[in-house]
């Protein structure tokens, strides 16, 4: 059974350049999140999709940033133009219906803007 | 601000000792869940607590909650060198009436030494 799927796994790209992250929910998934996770602030929730519709996007750090849900086994994490302290980890996760239902997260894309 | 908080930040004990980490948290809570991430990878959920729970046993894990002081633990029992990882205790965000929206804590940094 496959889990949820990231790619890239590593980027590393020039400042001002677009980085679009992707992700792969666990088939029959309701929930999508996308989170950060950096040393200084630790794992942050950017913005969740429920049935792939945006329900809050309260953690998306500014304009730069857009995540889309095209349809129930695709997402994209977009970033333009990206600046170095966009450098982190990203991950998405996907869960079931709500309820208290445990997350299952990607291995993550390591992100590097020079 | 972080809703789950974990003690100690790192804890490095021998193979088959016990490791106890503890988790704070401000408000309240649905549930609580504890995650273990591996380097390089993803957060994997180990175990759920349910507010009306007190005690939950998982093969080697042990997980108490006690609502009235705010505050989990996790006992990893004669713990094994493949136990080394970060673990996180993740709380939903019940005041804001949804559980499927998680905050994590910054992690405890678990080095088992052979």
């Amino acid at each position: 059974d496959a889990g949820v799927i990231q790619s890239p796994r590593h980027e590393v790209t020039e400042m001002g350049q677009e980085v679009t992250l992707r992700c792969k929910p666990i088939s029959g998934h309701d929930y999508l999140f996308w989170y950060r996770q950096t040393m200084m602030r630790g794992l942050e929730l950017l913005i969740y999709f429920n049935n792939n519709v945006p329900i809050d996007d309260s953690g998306m750090p500014e304009d730069r940033f857009s995540a889309k849900m095209p349809n129930a086994s695709f997402s994209t994490l977009k970033i333009q133009p990206s600046e170095p302290r966009d450098s982190a980890v990203y991950f998405c996760a996907s869960s079931l219906i709500r309820g208290g239902q445990p997350q299952h997260f990607g291995d993550g894309t390591r992100l590097s803007i020079l | 601000s972080q809703q789950g908080e974990e003690d100690p930040q790192a804890l490095s004990i021998q193979e088959g000792e016990n490791a106890t980490m503890n988790c704070s948290y401000k408000t309240s809570i649905n549930n609580l869940q504890w995650y273990r991430q591996n380097s390089g990878r993803g957060l994997v959920h180990l175990i759920l607590i349910r507010s009306n729970e007190r005690e939950k046993h998982s093969g080697r894990l042990r997980v108490t909650l006690d609502t009235s002081k705010k505050s989990s633990s996790l006992l990893i029992t004669a713990s094994r060198a493949a136990d080394t990882a970060s673990y996180f205790c993740a709380t939903d965000a019940r005041a804001q009436g949804g559980s499927e929206k998680l905050v994590f804590g910054k992690g405890t940094k678990l080095t088992v030494n052979p």
